[in-house]
């Protein structure tokens, strides 16, 4: 079955280490997305890519950074950078972006938590 | 620029209707509706595109006013697999292509 991929569930990270958190969809989708949730919000769009090798910030890019080397992967690198890195983080795509025409599929989410 | 929703909380008893509101201060291309459980991944219902139109899906349907840059999410006869928070995303008519989320409402519905 076809889908997206988030690895780890969970995570745990000591403060000024820089972590990556996967993402994989096998879906054949063009665009890649990169959100943010912490409790009780909404969700809030760090980066996002359109193609295979260019990707453009979000709302709340500082501190993160990403690739998009293959259509299938967009992992996202949370820098020490980043000041309050503890959230969920949901990995989506979509068949192409066509100003919002596709719906979006989600992967289960990474939990990072910086200890 | 957020879309806001309200109300933020409902809470109902199985077999009751509810509504949710999303709102826009700029024109919309299109409104996104999701529902997120607990603990997991927002799970997609339905696109609106500009234009005024209405879709359904099952007992949930959804409308969007292009006048008002607003869109209305209905669940009729609510069921328990209804609970949840649901989040409506826009994109802004010639704007950057990406969905921006609003604040979410979370539905919680008693036996």
């Amino acid at each position: 079955d076809g889908g997206i991929t988030q690895s780890p569930k969970y995570l745990f990270r000591k403060e000024g280490q820089n972590v990556t958190l996967s993402c994989e969809q096998n879906l054949n989708h063009d665009a890649m997305y990169w959100y943010r949730q912490d409790p009780g919000q909404g969700l809030r769009l760090i980066y996002y890519s359109q193609i295979v090798n260019d990707f453009q910030k979000g709302d709340i890019a500082e501190g993160y950074s990403v690739s998009r080397e293959k259509k299938e992967s967009f992992p996202l690198t949370v820098t020490s950078a980043q000041k309050n890195p503890t959230a969920f983080y949901l990995c989506a795509s979509s068949r192409g972006t066509g100003e919002g025409l596709y719906g979006y599929t989600f992967g289960s989410g990474t939990r990072l938590t910086v200890v | 620029q957020q879309p806001v929703q309200s109300p933020q909380a409902v809470i109902l008893r199985e077999g009751e209707d509810a509504v949710i509101n999303c709102s826009s201060s700029k024109a919309l291309y299109s409104v996104h509706w999701y529902r997120q459980k607990h603990g997991e991944a927002p799970v997609f219902l339905m696109i609106l595109l500009k234009g005024g139109e209405q879709k359904g899906h099952e007992k949930i349907s959804a409308s969007f006013n292009e006048k008002k840059q607003q869109s209305s999410l209905y669940l009729t006869a609510s069921q328990l697999s209804y609970s949840g928070t649901y989040f409506c995303g826009t994109v802004l008519l010639g704007g950057a292509q990406k969905l921006v989320f609003g604040q979410g409402t979370r539905l919680t519905i008693n036996p």
